[in-house]
């Protein structure tokens, strides 16, 4: 079975400094991998999404997140972070069918200004 | 745009109740999903519909069943509340056409409190 785990649930950034939030992936054949955000009290929004046709993949609101095969990683990053990327963020995996996706516990990011 | 539609924000209901949460979406895809997010769970998937009358379970399909009687609706029941299903529940749709690189598209989410 696919899965997606999110190293850290917690992340604080001063404003300005760079974001990094990790996701590994566990998958037998090549994955499709998403990145989703949420902000409080709505639903999620996707940010990026990896589907082989590139290793970095650039998303909305400056965010970008590079698939690496040897790592089983693909790690979302924002060179300088923003107020307004204060928020929940998810990694997903699809499954070789696409019914499903599977989806890390999430890492909320908090902004120091 | 895709527009992911849930009936209500906040719902608040007694044990023992049949409860219903419905989801509309307006891009006529094939594909419906229900998930119940819980802190330090991330989103879980309760059941998946791929057409119309179509249903699977998803990983935690215990105390919950669905109807899909048209395309664009798909409605999530607990048929007697508990309150270990309080939680916030999040409805995604995605067309089947691309296969497995489609995106989900979610909706707002209902947050249900059982008391």
């Amino acid at each position: 079975a696919q899965s997606v785990t999110q190293l850290g649930s917690h992340v604080s950034v001063s404003e300005g400094a760079l974001v990094l939030l990790r996701c590994n992936y566990s998958s037998s054949v090549p994955p499709y991998l998403f990145w989703y955000v949420q902000y409080p009290n709505q639903g999620l929004q996707l940010l990026l999404k990896y589907t082989s046709a590139a290793t970095l993949v650039k998303g909305i609101n400056g965010f970008e997140a590079e698939f690496k095969k040897s790592e089983t990683s693909f790690h979302l990053t924002k060179p300088s972070a923003h107020m307004s990327d204060a928020a929940e963020y998810f990694c997903a995996v699809s499954s070789n069918t696409g019914n499903q996706f599977y989806f890390g516990t999430g890492t909320s990011l908090t902004v120091i200004p | 745009d895709v527009k992911v539609t849930q009936s209500s924000r906040y719902l608040v209901k007694r044990t023992g109740e049949k409860v219903f949460l419905e989801c509309v979406q307006d891009m006529d895809h094939e594909n419906m999903f229900w998930y119940r997010q819980d802190p330090g769970l991330g989103l879980r998937l309760i059941y998946f519909s791929y057409d119309v009358k179509m249903k699977e379970k998803g990983d935690i399909p215990e105390g919950y069943s669905v109807s899909r009687e048209k395309k664009e609706r798909f409605s999530l029941i607990l048929e007697s509340a508990s309150t270990n299903q309080t939680s916030m529940y999040l409805c995604a749709s995605r067309s089947g056409l691309a296969g497995v690189r489609e995106t989900q598209y979610f909706g707002p989410g209902t947050r249900l409190l059982v008391l």
